[in-house]
């Protein structure tokens, strides 16, 4: 069956210091795609990040970078630089059948 | 333009009343979906259609039902509304690559029952 396993509910990082979200998958699928969103207080769903299971390289998308290892079933989102509009919460999810599946989210918050 | 719009953003309304939730997308995507948000923040998919055909059907009480007059719009309209039906409801949609592309979201509706 797949599971996503965020097991941080939350995390404080300074501002301008780098933080790793941590998230674990499970599937018997070789075939899937990961995925972080991120939700801030406003509510609304914001795509950050992708990297499918096939891909050799880490995706990086401006200040994310999603740190992949396949052997361990992991896929943790790495955010450099941090700033105050990154608190959020953060979800990481799985897609490989039909259905995208999230963990149980992180909230990040950010202080100066 | 927003790519999924979702009217209402915000429902308030009292048990045993039926109410509807509309979603569409200008993405040109053949699936949509509906996910609940619940007061955790856990988000569980509910049901998904393609090209007005329903594909998955979640363990979701009845008096919930989707209905998608074509493969733009997707609405969900629930009836005799619960206490525990108290939640925030997301549209999404996905081209067929949605393993590669992900799922694009709407805005949200949070609907409060009193």
């Amino acid at each position: 069956a797949q599971k996503i396993t965020q097991t941080q509910p939350g995390m404080f990082v300074q501002e301008k210091e780098a933080v790793t979200l941590d998230c674990t998958y499970d599937t018997s699928d070789p075939s899937y795609g990961l995925f972080w969103y991120k939700q801030p207080s406003s509510g609304e769903m914001i795509f950050l990040i992708y990297q499918g299971s096939y891909d050799q390289q880490n995706a990086t998308e401006g200040r994310y970078s999603l740190n992949f290892q396949k052997a361990r079933k992991s896929a943790n989102l790495v955010i450099s630089a941090s700033q105050l509009g990154d608190s959020a919460m953060y979800f990481c999810a799985m897609i490989n059948t039909d259905k995208l599946i999230f963990g149980t989210g992180t909230r990040l918050q950010v202080f100066p | 333009d927003t790519a999924v719009s979702q009217t209402p953003k915000y429902l308030v309304t009292q048990m045993g009343n039926d109410k509807s939730i509309k979603c569409e997308q200008n993405l040109g995507h053949d699936t949509m979906y509906w996910y609940k948000q619940d007061s955790k923040k856990f988000l569980k998919i509910m049901f998904s259609y393609n090209n007005k055909e329903l594909i998955i059907n979640e363990t979701v009480p009845n008096r919930f039902s989707p209905k998608s007059p074509d493969k733009a719009h997707l609405n969900l309209h629930i009836n005799s509304l619960e206490l525990g039906d108290s939640a925030v409801y997301f549209c999404a949609s996905s081209p067929s690559r949605a393993r590669v592309y992900g799922y694009t979201f709407g805005s949200g509706t949070r609907l409060t029952v009193v």
